[in-house]
């Protein structure tokens, strides 16, 4: 069965930095590029990067370019997210999804206090 | 940036009756599409992918067309447990792009 599971969600103070993990079983970790896409309070959905199913390649929205960086450790199956100079607007459900986002996780709520 | 539009945005329905929910991209994808539902609290599930192919588990009810710019999620028998949101997703090109969401209210 295919699993996702994300943690590291919290409140933080804007400017501040925040880990995400999203901790994967069920399948092939390597064989597949992974996601993160976020959802604010009461919004719709957006995506926000993806990894290679290597680490070899990443791809970012414009709006987290140059703050937030994903990374992928295969040795564990686990997919990160690391945000750091954190804004109000970053403040969301962030979920990790699969390949052609098939399978997400449950979901970690950031929040980030002006 | 390739933008998803979505038609209606909410609408009131009754059990049985035929749901049509519409999906249009500001350029062709192709069938590089995914329709997704969403219910309070939770994650998104798959319910169709490459435009028209139905995910594994999910009921025959759901069907998706479309090609090019203009898709379509049909809901052929509306049941309590569909109340929900839904939403389509461009994945031909990236940034990868969502709808805004349509509301079906049971």
């Amino acid at each position: 069965e295919v699993q996702l599971v994300e943690s590291g969600g919290g409140l933080v103070q804007s400017g501040g930095s925040l880990t995400l993990s999203c901790a994967t079983s069920g399948f092939t970790f390597s064989s597949y590029w992974m996601h993160w896409v976020r959802q604010a309070p009461g919004k719709g959905l957006v995506w926000v990067t993806r990894i290679d199913g290597d680490g070899s390649g990443t791809v970012y929205a414009d709006s987290v370019k140059g703050r937030f960086t994903i990374s992928r450790d295969i040795a564990t199956n686990t997919v990160y997210l690391q945000m750091n100079s954190l804004r109000a607007d970053d403040t969301a459900v962030y979920y990790c999804a699969r390949g052609y986002l098939d399978y997400w996780g449950q979901g970690t709520l950031v929040t980030v206090s002006s | 940036d390739i933008q998803m539009t979505q038609s209606p945005s909410s609408l009131s329905t009754s059990v049985g009756d035929r749901v049509t929910i519409t999906c249009r991209a500001s350029q062709g994808i192709r069938n590089d599409l995914g329709w997704y539902q969403q219910k309070p609290g939770k994650a998104p599930k798959r319910l169709i992918y490459a435009a028209s192919s139905l995910q594994s588990g999910v009921p025959s009810r759901f069907s998706g067309s479309g090609s090019g710019t203009e898709f379509t999620l049909t809901i052929s028998s509306l049941q309590p447990e569909d109340f929900a949101t839904y939403f389509c997703l461009q994945y031909n090109s990236y940034p990868f792009t969502f709808g805004p969401g349509t509301k079906v209210d049971i």
